[in-house]
């Protein structure tokens, strides 16, 4: 069964310093692996995902990640924290076609201090 | 491309009513997928269509809530009847294909309250 952990549920940084949102991961099979941020009541926009190609993802927004599979591992990072960044973001995994769709994280909200 | 629309964005009802929610997919995909968000469960998967088959309904929480597809074009969501603990922001989504490297794109939600 798949599975995946958000490491923290808030996340605080100043505006202009680096980012990082630690996802970890358990899949019995070869996961593809997503990132979705929302915000404020609004729907779920993808970020980025990793489907078996570069192990280092770039996506929108400045915003990349990188897979790592012997640490099970899939942290979003980003060089500058923006404002606009201010949201919550979840780390998705989903396996082979056939079987649950995404299972989702339990979501890391990122504040943006200014 | 107009995006996956829902309708209602909000709905307030009473407990014991009928709630029909419902979703438009982006015109061309075959996978359309009804999630659910709460505080206390986070976004949960309910249910989740291919060519208009459903194909994993074991996210359904019990026999109140049945979900159709007709078409391609349009699904539905209904709870009935409605408990208060049904509240929760409920997101429609659609994708190309059965897949699990396809990107899934979602709706704005209908938030729901039961009185």
């Amino acid at each position: 069964a798949q599975s995946v952990t958000q490491l923290d549920s808030h996340v605080s940084v100043s505006e202009g310093t680096p980012v990082l949102l630690r996802c970890n991961y358990s899949s019995s099979y070869s996961p593809s692996l997503f990132w979705y941020v929302q915000h404020p009541n609004k729907g779920l926009q993808l970020l980025l995902k990793y489907t078996s190609a570069a192990t280092l993802v770039k996506g929108i927004n400045g915003f990349e990640a990188e897979f790592k599979k012997s640490e099970t591992s899939f942290h979003l990072t980003k060089p500058s924290a923006h404002m606009s960044d201010a949201a919550e973001y979840f780390c998705v995994v989903s396996e082979a076609p056939g079987r649950r769709a995404l299972t989702f994280g339990s979501g890391t909200r990122l504040q943006v201090q200014p | 491309d107009a995006g996956v629309i829902q309708s209602p964005r909000h709905e307030v009802t009473e407990m014991g009513q009928e709630v029909t929610l419902r979703c438009k997919p982006i015109s061309g995909h075959n996978s359309l997928f009804w999630y659910r968000q709460t505080m206390m469960r986070g976004l949960e998967l309910l249910i989740y269509f291919n060519n208009n088959v459903p194909i994993d309904d074991s996210g359904m929480p019990e026999d109140r809530f049945s979900a159709k597809m007709p078409n391609a074009s349009f699904s539905t969501l209904k709870i009935q009847p409605s408990e208060p603990r049904d509240s929760a922001v409920y997101f429609c989504a659609s994708s190309l294909r059965r897949d699990p490297r396809e990107t899934q794109y979602f709706g704005p939600g209908t938030r729901l309250l039961v009185l």
